[in-house]
């Protein structure tokens, strides 16, 4: 299957931070899609990229479609307590399949 | 709306047994997937369906199976269970238009 490297694995912040992580893939994709997924429950979709260069926020996430459509990084400006939980990237191929990054694990200490 | 169901939401099995994992979406979306999740490895795809009567091989196909009769349920079923399925499996569905997949909360399995 396809391999996406997301990075870093795990992050350590301070209530306040920024943070950003980001993924990087040997293939090309069509669509980049940011998931958050949190202790016993399913991803739940956070942004969705659908063209090279495209930069999207959703309140305080920001997330970046590579010019060379193999890279992604997503942004969390100003981070909450409840922003702890692992983040996923996914490409999508043109052939409609998703693959999935190994994730970030977020800690946030208040 | 529920959006998507699963359950069980966990079993614990004997090597061998047979097992369904059902899904269950209320969107009326026109396609649907199961993917694993274990550890370090993020999600893999198991089996997709694009529409009601038809499916496809994902990733890591290999002991399970899948049917599509209507649109609205994905069961994913292991034939004859061994450990290594042992994992976190999830369903998930899409717009066909839309391509973004909405995720249910989950089926733990432990095969023993």
């Amino acid at each position: 299957g396809q391999q996406l490297n997301q990075s870093p694995q795990s992050m350590f912040i301070q209530e306040g931070e920024d943070v950003s992580m980001n993924c990087t893939s040997s293939s090309i994709f069509n669509t980049w899609l940011w998931y958050k997924q949190d202790p016993g429950e399913g991803p739940v979709l956070l942004i969705a990229l659908y063209k090279a260069g495209e930069l999207t926020s959703n309140g305080r996430l920001t997330a970046q479609f590579g010019i060379t459509r193999k890279d992604s990084f997503l942004n969390i400006s100003a981070s909450i307590p409840s922003d702890v939980g692992i983040y996923f990237c996914a490409g999508l191929t043109g052939a409609n399949n998703l693959f999935f990054g190994t994730g970030t694990r977020l800690t946030v200490i208040p | 709306i529920a959006g998507i169901t699963q359950a069980p939401t966990s079993q614990i099995l004997a090597a061998g047994r047979r097992m369904t994992l059902r899904c269950t979406q209320d969107m009326r979306h026109n396609a649907m997937y199961w993917y694993r999740q274990d550890l370090g490895l993020g999600l893999r795809l198991i089996h997709y369906s694009n529409t009601a009567g038809t499916t496809g091989k994902g990733e890591v196909p290999d002991g399970y199976s899948v049917s599509r009769a209507n649109t609205d349920d994905f069961p994913l079923t292991l034939a004859s269970a061994v450990p290594s399925q042992t994992s976190v499996y999830f369903c998930a569905s899409s717009d066909w238009n839309n391509n973004e997949q909405f995720f249910g909360p989950g089926t733990r399995l432990t095969v023993l």
